[in-house]
């Protein structure tokens, strides 16, 4: 059963800094491991799909990694900004079927 | 559509009482999924549709709850006899492709639910 986990729970930031998200799955037989943020009382945005024959993905300031065999994903963010405050949540397949397990998420603040 | 749209976004319903919710995916999209949040809690997966059949429907907590997809497009979440324990945010997402590498999910922004 795949299980996902974020860490940290929270994390809070000054404007312009670079941080990173982690992500780690049970289950290493993904395809592919998708990104998302999510604003108070919406819904959720997609922001990176990872497939599993690619390393990185890139967006702008984002860059997510992937390394299926030791169970983790990263989310990199450069040069945060106060509107990059949200829920960043991570979401892997379980195993050979198409619903995604999520994960609590990461609570990001970033302090103007 | 430009994305998926949910309605009604918000709920108010009773105990004892029958509720749908009704989700409108993406225009083309063959597949189709439900999910619920509770506060504090990433989403877990209740259903998913590919066409108009449902292709896995484990996630689904008892016999209250039921979903259809009639025509392959619009679906709609049925839940009967509604408890407070049901309460939480329900999450309709669509993706092109029925699975796979390129399987990405887009997501609407929810029915909040509330049963007094």
């Amino acid at each position: 059963k795949q299980e996902v986990t974020q860490i940290p729970a929270a994390l809070s930031v000054p404007e312009g800094e670079n941080l990173v998200l982690n992500c780690s799955f049970t289950d290493s037989a993904i395809y592919n491991l998708q990104w998302f943020r999510q604003d108070p009382g919406k819904g959720l945005t997609s922001l990176l799909l990872i497939q599993s024959s690619q390393r990185e993905q890139t967006s702008g300031r984002l860059n997510a990694s992937l390394d299926k065999s030791s169970g983790r994903s990263t989310l990199y963010i450069a040069a945060s900004q106060p509107g990059d405050s949200a829920t960043y949540l991570c979401a892997a397949p379980q195993g050979g079927s198409e619903k995604l397990v999520f994960g609590k998420g990461t609570k990001l603040t970033v302090n103007p | 559509g430009a994305g998926v749209s949910q309605t009604p976004s918000n709920k108010v319903t009773e105990k004892g009482k029958y509720v749908e919710l009704r989700c409108d995916p993406i225009s083309g999209h063959t597949a189709l999924y439900w999910y619920r949040q509770s506060l504090g809690q990433g989403p877990e997966f209740l259903i998913y549709f590919q066409g108009t059949g449902a292709a896995d429907d484990s996630g689904l907590p008892n016999d209250r709850f039921f979903a259809v997809r009639p025509e392959g497009s619009v679906s709609t979440l049925k839940i009967q006899r509604t408890e407070r324990g049901d309460s939480a945010v329900y999450l309709c997402a669509s993706s092109p492709f029925g699975g796979g590498i390129y399987n990405e999910q887009f997501f609407g922004p929810g029915t909040r639910l509330t049963v007094l």
